[in-house]
């Protein structure tokens, strides 16, 4: 089942704050987030494991809250380079490390 | 460099045609995967293989085909069964590591159109 990604699609202005979630109705193992730009590949950009381990980007922070099987990606101070589609893929408790892509949430930072 | 090569970057079939899609990785990658993107959506899965000689459907594997026979190649075959082939097509693979774990490496997309 696909985890939901909210908000479907957020505009900031440099330098400004936003979280988008991922939630999922399954147990999970652990949790991807991957940015694409327009016609190109998802790039990754973290993962977070069961267990609190966060491995990936410097700059883009993100949680995994187990209890609720939600995660939350935090875009601090924004910059232009961070617009893009951001999806979430989660990996569900012996899946064999397959990922189910959430819907995507559309960022445009703007000068 | 390392990477997954993707190849056509477009592709464009008549209707009634099977057509292959390839992939090829030199990353040393164990796990390769086929996604399907349409517009404005996300990313589908419809095959996964973890080993050579070895994969599995994903959630939308109905009029596709594949084969793993050697480590780095993973084609996908569209075939004429598939009623609405147009899509992005996304190839991927991952392997642990300590920097990523299970991180996907992408690569650059097929772009498929039905004529």
């Amino acid at each position: 089942q696909q985890p939901v990604q909210s908000p479907q699609a957020v505009i900031l202005r440099e330098g400004e704050d936003a979280v988008i979630n991922c939630s999922s109705s399954k147990a999970l193992y652990s949790v991807h987030w991957y940015r694409q730009k327009h016609g190109e590949a998802p790039v990754f950009l973290m993962i977070l494991l069961k267990g609190g381990e966060q491995k990936g980007h410097e700059k883009i922070s993100a949680s995994f809250n187990e209890k609720k099987q939600q995660s939350s990606l935090y875009l601090t101070a924004s910059q232009l380079s961070y617009s893009g589609t951001y999806f979430c893929g989660t990996e569900r408790k012996a899946a064999g490390n397959k990922l189910t892509f959430g819907g995507g949430t559309r960022v445009l930072v703007k000068p | 460099d390392g990477g997954i090569t993707q190849s056509p970057k477009y592709l464009f079939r008549k209707e009634g045609q099977n057509v292959t899609l390839s992939c090829e990785q030199n990353l040393n990658h164990d796990a390769m995967y086929w996604y399907r993107q349409d517009p404005g959506q996300g990313l589908r899965l419809i095959y996964y293989s973890q080993i050579v000689n070895d994969f599995q459907k994903g959630d939308i594997a109905e009029g596709y085909s594949v084969s793993r026979e050697k480590k780095e190649s993973f084609p996908l075959t569209v075939t004429s069964a598939q009623k609405n082939p147009t899509a992005f097509y996304l190839c991927a693979s991952s392997s642990w590591t300590e920097e990523r774990g299970y991180g996907y490496t992408f690569g650059s997309g097929t772009r498929l159109t039905v004529v």
